[in-house]
């Protein structure tokens, strides 16, 4: 147990709809990091904040959006949701920021799309 | 595009031989991270390398860095059916980057 704690574990839902995946990082921990895990794609960051603040955006869609609330929970919003979008969103986090912060996973939230 | 590359993407070995994942980088890591990944579970740190030429091992594990810091190895000795699954290379592609762009990884099966 690394201690990321994800919600829900797996979500089905249809496309064009909107949905929401939530994340509670381990305790203490200041930095969260969301990636995406496709097959064909590998693991592909998304975004990172750090204490509340956006620090790193990779490649994350305009339809995508991601916010860190003041108790360090962070959300990840997918809207307008596409066939291709179905894949295992992580979160992670780490207590600083990198490099050189170790980062813990969480079990993955599996998003499909139908 | 992907600028962390990852080879083999798949190795199937006998149990009892040894296994070697390559990674390397189109330019300079300032560090680089190794992570396993069980079948359906999620990426689990192993370790981390920041200094040129470095080499660490973890048991069975060996990994290096590269003097150039562009390309960084793990070795398993004498596989064991516990070292399935995919392991990933993953580093940041600029000083102080935040970003940690991850390689696609290679799976590892080991025949009993």
């Amino acid at each position: 147990d690394s201690g990321v704690t994800q919600t829900p574990k797996h979500l089905i839902t249809a496309t064009g709809q909107r949905v929401t995946l939530r994340c509670s990082p381990r305790s203490g921990d200041l930095s969260v990091y969301w990636y995406q895990q496709s097959l064909d794609q590998g693991l592909q960051f998304l975004i990172q904040y750090y204490n509340g603040e956006e620090r790193a955006k990779g490649n994350i869609l305009e339809r995508f959006s991601a916010q860190q609330f003041p108790d360090l929970h962070s959300e990840l919003n997918l809207s307008s949701l596409e066939l291709g979008d179905s894949a295992l969103y992580f979160c992670a986090s780490s207590l600083g920021q990198l490099p050189g912060n170790t980062i813990y996973f969480g079990e993955g939230s599996w998003l499909t799309v139908v | 595009g992907q600028q962390v590359m990852q080879i083999p993407q798949y190795q199937h070995v006998q149990e009892g031989e040894d296994f070697t994942t390559y990674c390397n980088s189109s330019t300079t890591l300032s560090n680089i991270q190794w992570y396993k990944q069980r079948p359906g579970g999620h990426p689990v740190f192993l370790i981390q390398l920041v200094k040129s030429g470095e080499v660490k091992k973890q048991k069975r594990l060996t990994f290096q860095f590269g003097e150039a810091k562009k390309n960084s190895s793990l070795h398993i000795t004498a596989t064991q059916t516990t070292d399935v699954g995919t392991y990933f290379c993953a580093g940041s592609l600029r000083a102080g980057s935040y970003q940690l762009t991850f390689g696609k990884g290679t799976k590892l099966s080991v025949i009993p």
